[in-house]
């Protein structure tokens, strides 16, 4: 099946840093990827939707400079948490869908990165 | 506002034991997957309905979605330790949606 590599997998900075946070498809295009953050025993919240070639879509609530999205080319997306509180501590979760290959929507998610802000 | 709504929300029970996990909304989706997550790791897809009615199987996992397409159950037949985890149902709204809406999960514990 599509793979979907997310980069890297635990994180720890201190307050105020910036992390960078990596979503990969390793075996299919995709010009939408998925940013999702997940609280603990929670569902996935949808963060935004990154678009290959041109600015991506936030949800409400979410801070678009506090949660910097790159999406270069159509196998690469990157989030970037900007000056990173504790509050930003979390488990984030990106997804994929194969351009060439819609279907139904199905989703090929990555195995997701647990950032801790001291 | 969650579009998707599960129930329950946890669920323990014994190894053998039969269960089912509802995703219920009030509006229609054009499919409904499931999703099984282990802790620490990315939610995995388990199956895809689209079709009103449908019921497929999977192993001892049987699904199916709601004639009106408004719901959907995931039924587990003699639950093993090795299905403990989070399960989410996640709707497209319609046939090519660029977003899934994700349910609100229910955590499994199976104990041996």
């Amino acid at each position: 099946g599509a793979v979907v590599s997310q980069h890297p997998s635990w994180v720890i900075c201190k307050s105020g840093t910036s992390v960078k946070i990596e979503c990969r498809s390793l075996d299919f295009q995709a010009t939408t990827m998925f940013w999702y953050r997940q609280f603990p025993k929670q569902s996935l919240m949808l963060m935004a939707t990154s678009n290959e070639g041109s600015k991506a879509t936030y949800e409400q609530g979410v801070e678009k400079d506090k949660f910097l999205i790159n999406h270069a080319s159509l196998t690469l997306s990157t989030l970037t948490v900007t000056s990173a509180h504790p509050e930003d501590s979390s488990f984030y979760i990106c997804s994929a869908r194969d351009t060439l290959r819609r279907g139904h929507g199905e989703l090929f998610f990555g195995e997701g990165s647990r950032l801790t802000v001291l | 506002t969650q579009l998707l709504e599960q129930s329950p929300q946890f669920l323990s029970i014994q190894e053998g034991e039969n269960l089912t996990v509802y995703c219920n909304s009030s509006s229609v989706f054009s499919s409904l997957q499931w999703y099984r997550q282990e802790p620490g790791e990315g939610p995995v897809l388990l199956v895809t309905v689209v079709t009103g009615g449908e019921v497929k199987k999977l192993k001892r996992l049987t699904f199916q979605f709601g004639d009106a397409r408004k719901d959907s159950s995931l039924h587990i037949t003699a639950a093993q330790p090795g299905d403990t985890g989070l399960y989410l149902c996640a709707g497209a709204r319609f046939t090519g949606a660029n977003n899934l809406f994700f349910g609100t999960g229910t955590r499994l514990t199976v104990i041996p």
